[in-house]
């Protein structure tokens, strides 16, 4: 089972520049979440879904967009990096109360 | 007050030692209980559930307090690969989608 998948595991932008993370979970799990998670501290909620064509914010949503056009996947937008944003990113999903699985997780570094 | 608060520690014990973990959340609400593990800046993995009636398995046992509203996990017989950092987590809601982490507790386990 590939479970929940991300890409890239790393990648290094400049300040400015745009990309796109990508989170794919084959599980049919209707919740998926954004994470990160900066040195030496606790995973911070960015966006989140309940479903297909509905998210909403999270504790730390400055700075990205997202979108869940189906239930298999759910891509973070970075509109305009900033070296604040570096950090590592970690894309989860779940169904009901069951615990969250997570992906590798996406190594970011904005200079 | 933050919703889930955890001893950062670190907690340094010797191989074969007993160690046990102690968070408080603030929800009452909260459905679902479970501890993570994390290894240095990879994914948060399941540890295992935790459940009013205390569970086991194998060298770990969890316990939920609700009326005290803290969640325990203790380590028996440590091993060095029980090195790692342990995340408290709670489900506030019918729905994995606004699961709350703890920071997390260090654990070092030496020779």
């Amino acid at each position: 089972n590939a479970g929940v998948t991300q890409t890239p595991k790393f990648q290094v932008l400049k300040t400015g520049q745009s990309m796109t993370l990508q989170c794919a979970q084959d599980m049919n799990h209707e919740y998926m979440s954004w994470y990160r998670q900066d040195p030496g501290m606790g995973l911070r909620l960015i966006h989140y879904s309940v479903g297909a064509g509905i998210t909403d914010q999270g504790e730390v949503p400055n700075g990205y967009n997202v979108s869940r056009s189906t239930t298999e996947d759910f891509p973070l937008r970075l509109l305009s990096a900033a070296p604040s944003q570096t950090s590592v990113y970690f894309c989860a999903s779940t169904t009901g109360n069951q615990p969250q699985h997570f992906g590798d997780g996406t190594r970011l570094s904005i200079l | 007050r933050k919703e889930v608060e955890q001893d950062p520690g670190p907690f340094n014990v010797p191989e074969g030692a007993t160690v046990a973990f102690n968070c408080t959340y603030s929800n009452s609400a909260s459905q679902s209980f479970f501890w993570y593990r994390q290894d240095c800046r990879k994914e948060p993995k399941l540890l295992m559930s935790v459940y009013s009636s205390g569970n086991e398995d194998g060298r770990f046992t969890a316990q939920l307090n609700r009326a005290s509203q803290y969640i325990s996990l203790l380590i028996r017989d440590s091993k060095l690969s029980d090195s790692a950092t342990y995340l408290c987590v709670v489900t506030p809601y019918t729905g994995g989608f606004k699961t709350i982490f703890g920071a997390g507790t260090r654990l070092f386990v030496k020779a």
